[in-house]
């Protein structure tokens, strides 16, 4: 049982560079997040998709855009990477948006450092 | 709108004493709320989670959790540590903003230093 995966699990980009980030679950849950992971602040929300074929804006979107591709599958994309995107990023999932007492499944995290 | 502040950014206890790591919340209608746990390079994992039904909340690994609403405060507890559980863990609320959606707030984590 795979739950949420993730690739890669680690990357360095140079500042300009491109790259797209992949999260697929088996779960079969409506809904998929992406968080960055820095020091002190928890995890705060870049964007979201309540359900195939949606996205939305989470707390901290400037500098990403993401595709849901299929109910399975949910990408992150920085197009000019920058210092600032240093993070880990965890991809999440849960059955259905706006259920609140619904838990998230996450994966384990990419790690990306820009230099 | 919500927040939530975790008041010890590091806790340090030797094995087989209890453990209490703190949390506090806001929230302007009726909150669920979550303990997750994060073990080095891994995801996080659900502890417990308080959605309005019984105001002690037990989870896995023998930790628990009591929402006081008065105090606004769900800290997590565990009577005494095994060095398994040195990790991070985070507080989280969920409620609803005011474009009616119900959005998710993370705390800043606290570090769990398990000393044998």
């Amino acid at each position: 049982n795979a739950g949420v995966t993730q690739t890669p699990k680690f990357q360095v980009l140079k500042t300009g560079q491109s790259m797209t980030l992949q999260c697929a679950q088996d779960m079969n849950h409506n809904s998929m997040y992406w968080y960055r992971q820095d020091p002190g602040m928890g995890l705060r929300l870049i964007y979201y998709s309540a359900s195939e074929g949606t996205t939305d804006k989470g707390e901290v979107p400037n500098g990403y855009n993401v595709s849901r591709l299929n109910k399975r599958e949910f990408s992150l994309r920085l197009e000019s990477a920058a210092p600032s995107q240093t993070s880990v990023y965890f991809c999440a999932s849960r059955p259905r948006e706006g259920q609140g007492d619904s838990p998230l499944h996450f994966g384990n995290g990419t790690r990306l450092t820009v230099t | 709108a919500q927040s939530v502040t975790q008041l010890d950014s590091h806790v340090s206890v030797s094995e087989g004493t209890p453990v209490l790591l703190r949390c506090n919340y806001s929230s302007s209608y009726s909150p669920s709320l979550f303990w997750y746990v994060q073990h080095p390079n891994k995801g996080l994992q659900l502890l417990l989670k308080y959605t309005s039904a019984a105001t002690l909340v037990k989870g896995i690994n023998g930790f628990e959790a009591e929402f006081k609403k008065s105090e606004t405060s769900f800290h997590l507890t565990k009577p005494s540590a095994h060095m398994s559980d040195a990790a991070e863990y985070f507080c989280v609320v969920s409620d609803t903003e005011d474009t009616g959606r119900r959005a998710l707030t993370f705390g800043s984590g606290t570090r769990l230093q398990v000393q044998p």
